[in-house]
């Protein structure tokens, strides 16, 4: 049973760097599309971004220049970095799987996701 | 504000059907992209209920069921119960802003 468990700082300074890490356990990495997903309080879903198998990214053109996700296959986990963060940062993340069924693979399809982390940027 | 517009609430009696609404653009749903719909009952991760417009993982319930047409898609559920009470989400690709969106997400009650 495949299961996903996000860590990281629930408190972060305005300006600062938010990291968090995603542990995959059940399956490995490979191959499929894992994303992070984020929802501020109250409020509705936000795509951040995702890493494939071996390492290619994709991510919300809104949050582009600011985001950074990468994977470490070694331990089976991938990771977000969110760079000068303020308080509309501040939300639930979550990381999450696609879904794959019958050899098709549903990059958009998230089917397994993580309890979600509660991040809030204060000073 | 969401390009994938839903009603804020909606609500039915026990056993009965109501349907959910996804309203979007020819830049997401009208260009053809797949649409997925979650519940989230409060205080948990949202679940896949709908892939790919009308598919249904294992172990989601037939009375779940997809469509779209259009600029819009729909979810319905039938034989409502007590447990179906939560917010649902809409989710396609949007082409202008080249990103996955989710809609603003509806609140079902079940009275």
């Amino acid at each position: 049973q495949v299961q996903l468990q996000e860590s990281g700082p629930g408190l972060v300074k305005p300006s600062e760097t938010l990291s968090l890490t995603c542990t995959v356990s059940g399956h490995s990495i490979s191959p499929y599309y894992w994303s992070w997903i984020r929802q501020p309080p109250g409020k509705g879903l936000e795509w951040i971004g995702y890493i494939y198998d071996s390492g290619s990214t994709n991510y919300n053109p809104s949050l582009k220049s600011r985001v950074t996700i990468s994977v470490d296959t070694s331990k089976n986990q991938f990771s977000l970095k969110l760079s000068s963060v303020t308080a509309a940062d501040t939300a639930v993340y979550y990381c999450a799987r696609n879904y794959c069924n019958d050899g098709a693979c549903y990059p958009a399809a998230f089917d397994i996701w993580g309890q979600g982390t509660m991040v809030t940027v204060s000073s | 504000q969401s390009v994938l517009t839903q009603p804020p609430s909606v609500s039915g009696a026990p056993g009965q059907r109501v349907t959910i609404s996804c309203t979007g653009t020819g830049s997401n749903i009208g260009a053809g992209y797949d649409v997925y719909w979650y519940q989230q009952v409060l205080g948990t991760a949202p679940k896949l209920l709908i892939y790919a417009d009308a598919n249904r993982p294992s172990g989601v319930p037939d009375r779940f069921s997809g469509s779209k047409s259009g600029t819009s898609a729909s979810l319905a559920i039938s034989g409502l119960q007590a447990e179906d009470e939560a917010d649902y989400y809409c989710q396609s690709y949007d082409t202008s802003l080249s990103a996955w969106v989710f809609g603003g997400g509806t609140k079902l009650t079940v009275l």
